[in-house]
């Protein structure tokens, strides 16, 4: 059974700090992984995805993927309020697949 | 440019009731995906489609789920008979289908309610 594990949070950050979001998985044949943001009421919409090693950076936010630890991580720099919503990680295990975790709850104080 | 469509965006039924859930994805793309939200699991595929064929429908819970995808630009979900655990929120998602690092567009969904 492939697996993506996502603490549920809720996690809360103040505005203008640093949002850190992590997902583990449980099969090292995983190749790709994606950070899908979805707003209360609303579909989830990709925000990136990364399928090698080290660290991607788009804007304000960075995807961070360890294989040999089966980490994957999102930060999110100078956090806004209008980033208040759940982040679900998902990963790809060679096709178009995805196993979806069942996402973090991020709460932005201002 | 038209995103994802679902129709109906709520659904209210009773136990036992066949339910039919619509979706026509972004026009050019081949792939086309159902998920069901809960909860309780989060967000599950229950199958997709590449090319209109059905590729993986591992994810659908039993026989009373049924997919199909006629054409490129229309897709059906039923349940028969419907049952109070299928309340959920189902979600249909399109991809252009030319690998796994594609970005798949999700619709708004159908809010099912079973009573």
């Amino acid at each position: 059974q492939k697996e993506v594990e996502q603490n549920s949070g809720p996690l809360s950050v103040p505005e203008g700090a640093i949002a850190s979001l992590n997902c583990t998985y449980s099969d090292r044949g995983s190749q790709s992984f994606f950070w899908y943001r979805q707003y209360s009421g609303k579909s989830p919409e990709l925000i990136m995805f990364i399928y090698s090693n080290g660290d991607k950076e788009d804007g304000r936010f960075t995807a961070q993927l360890n294989k040999a630890s089966q980490y994957v991580s999102l930060l999110i720099r100078d956090s806004q309020p209008s980033d208040s919503a759940t982040y679900l990680c998902a990963a790809s295990f060679g096709n178009e697949k995805l196993t979806f975790g069942t996402g973090t709850r991020l709460t932005i104080i201002p | 440019d038209a995103g994802v469509i679902q129709s109906p965006r709520h659904e209210v039924t009773e136990m036992g009731q066949e339910v039919t859930l619509r979706c026509k994805p972004i026009s050019g793309h081949n792939s086309l995906f159902w998920y069901r939200q809960t909860m309780m699991r989060g967000l599950e595929l229950l199958i997709y489609f590449n090319n209109n064929v059905p590729i993986d429908d591992s994810g659908m819970p039993e026989d009373r789920f049924s997919a199909k995808m006629p054409n490129a630009s229309f897709s059906t979900l039923k349940i028969q008979p419907s049952e109070p655990r299928d309340s959920a929120v189902y979600f249909c998602a399109s991809s252009d289908g030319q690998g796994v690092t594609d970005t798949q567009y999700f619709g708004p969904g159908t809010r099912l309610t079973v009573l």
